[in-house]
């Protein structure tokens, strides 16, 4: 099945604990993205990559940490800087330049991370 | 600020009525556009994509776009009370990689 997987889909931190989200596709992607959701919010960008070893900052990314070694495997890093780590995580990827619905992002099920 | 704005709702219709879910951008140079469908506690799912002017249907679903007006609407034909959800409205903007700004979400209630 192609698609893509998010790790663990609850978990618990303590305060001061850096703590590492999954995501991982096996959908030939390109690109890939982490977001974050807040009850009632809409999703904001946090980290994004475009290609394998290179990534950008999005709207919130002070806190967080990503890394892209591998083109299937985009972590994220929550680290003790993050000051409301509480929410809904997702991941999402988007297909190859130049093919049909390039612009489309699929999302991943989500980790949703409880500050303790 | 570049910015999709959506009525948060709820709206509720009651089960085989039209839902019409509207959305409206800031940035004139927005060239896709997208409705995702998110129910409670889980991860936003991509339900209908358009890019140019125009309606597009898909089964129950239709979009509509008017670019000059900024606006994009999704008409749910026949609704059920599994289209209840969070419908999330996302634009990308020419230049941004490929990134989409999303709105808050029209949460969606179908009554039997």
């Amino acid at each position: 099945d192609g698609g893509i997987t998010q790790s663990p889909k609850y978990l618990f931190r303590k305060e001061g604990q850096n703590v590492t989200l999954s995501c991982e596709q096996n959908l030939n992607h390109d690109a890939m993205y982490w977001y974050r959701q807040d009850p009632g919010q809409g999703l904001r960008l946090i980290y994004y990559s475009q290609i394998v070893n290179d990534f950008q900052k999005g709207d919130i990314a002070e806190g967080y940490s990503v890394s892209r070694e591998k083109k299937e495997s985009f972590p994220l890093t929550v680290t003790s800087a993050q000051k409301n780590p509480t929410a809904f995580y997702l991941c999402a990827s988007r297909g190859l330049a130049g093919s049909l619905g390039y612009n489309e992002q699929f999302f991943g099920p989500g980790t949703r991370l409880t500050v303790l | 600020q570049k910015e999709v704005e959506q009525n948060s709702g709820p709206l509720s219709v009651p089960e085989g009525a039209i839902a019409s879910l509207n959305c409206t951008y800031s940035d004139r140079v927005s060239q896709s556009f997208f409705w995702y469908r998110q129910y409670s506690g889980k991860s936003p799912e991509l339900i209908m994509s358009i890019y140019s002017n125009g309606d597009k249907e898909d089964g129950r679903f239709t979009a509509q776009l008017n670019k000059a007006s900024q606006y994009v609407s999704l008409l749910i034909r026949d609704s059920q009370p599994s289209d209840s959800a969070t419908y999330l409205c996302a634009v990308n903007i020419r230049g941004s990689q490929g990134n989409l700004i999303f709105g808050k979400g029209t949460k969606l209630s179908v009554k039997p």
